[in-house]
């Protein structure tokens, strides 16, 4: 069965200092991958995602991730975090025989030191 | 594009009551997804809708959960007679399935339930 791991509840981080968060997929086949955010209040937003071709994909906000598959990861990451970037992301992976419904790892909140 | 709406954003029943929850999607969507997030939870996959067919729902937490898009436009969720357990923020996404790439699910803001 599809699952996400992601292995950090909480992380905080100052503020200019650079951030990855981590994510396992457990699929058996080429993977559809996705980070969201959820901010206080708010509905989650897309920030990437990847389906196939170039391994390393930019997402809005300064947020990239790479697709490891011999690692099974999907890493988030952003050179330089801001005090806006605390919130909660959460790693998925699509299910095509689901109509691409998605499995959500349980997040990572996101804390921003100043 | 309004995005995704979801009404009503809170809703308070006590236990044994039962809850419909409304979802209309963007506009132009032909797919539509429920999902549950408990607290320090990511959402969970219930059911979703291709135009007014629901394709899947064995994910549905049990048979007091139904759902239904009748004309393939807005979507409700019915929880009868709820218990404590249902207590959770309820999702719809909503996106455009075509062939071709792969198309994003665009979330509304939730139905926050409280069950007393």
């Amino acid at each position: 069965a599809q699952s996400v791991t992601q292995p950090d509840i909480h992380i905080t981080v100052s503020e200019g200092a650079s951030l990855e968060l981590r994510c396992n997929y457990s699929y058996g086949a080429t993977p559809y991958l996705f980070w969201y955010v959820q901010s206080p209040g708010q509905g989650l937003q897309l920030l990437l995602k990847y389906f196939s071709g170039d391994t390393l994909v930019q997402g809005i906000k300064g947020f990239e991730a790479e697709f490891k598959r011999s690692q099974s990861s999907f890493n988030l990451r952003k050179p330089s975090v801001h005090w806006s970037d605390a919130a909660e992301y959460f790693c998925a992976v699509g299910v095509p025989q689901a109509g691409t419904a998605l499995i959500f790892g349980k997040g990572t909140t996101l804390s921003v030191s100043s | 594009d309004t995005g995704v709406s979801q009404d009503p954003r809170h809703k308070i029943t006590k236990r044994g009551q039962n809850v419909t929850f409304r979802c209309d999607p963007i506009s132009e969507h032909n797919r539509l997804y429920w999902y549950r997030q408990t607290l320090g939870q990511g959402p969970e996959f219930l059911t979703y809708f291709q135009n007014e067919a629901q394709l899947e729902k064995s994910r549905l937490l049990s048979d007091r959960f139904s759902a239904e898009r009748p004309k393939g436009s807005f979507s409700t969720l019915e929880i009868q007679r709820t218990e404590q357990g249902d207590s959770a923020m309820y999702l719809c996404a909503s996106s455009l399935h075509a062939t071709g790439p792969l198309y994003e699910q665009y979330f509304g803001p939730g139905t926050r339930l409280t069950v007393t």
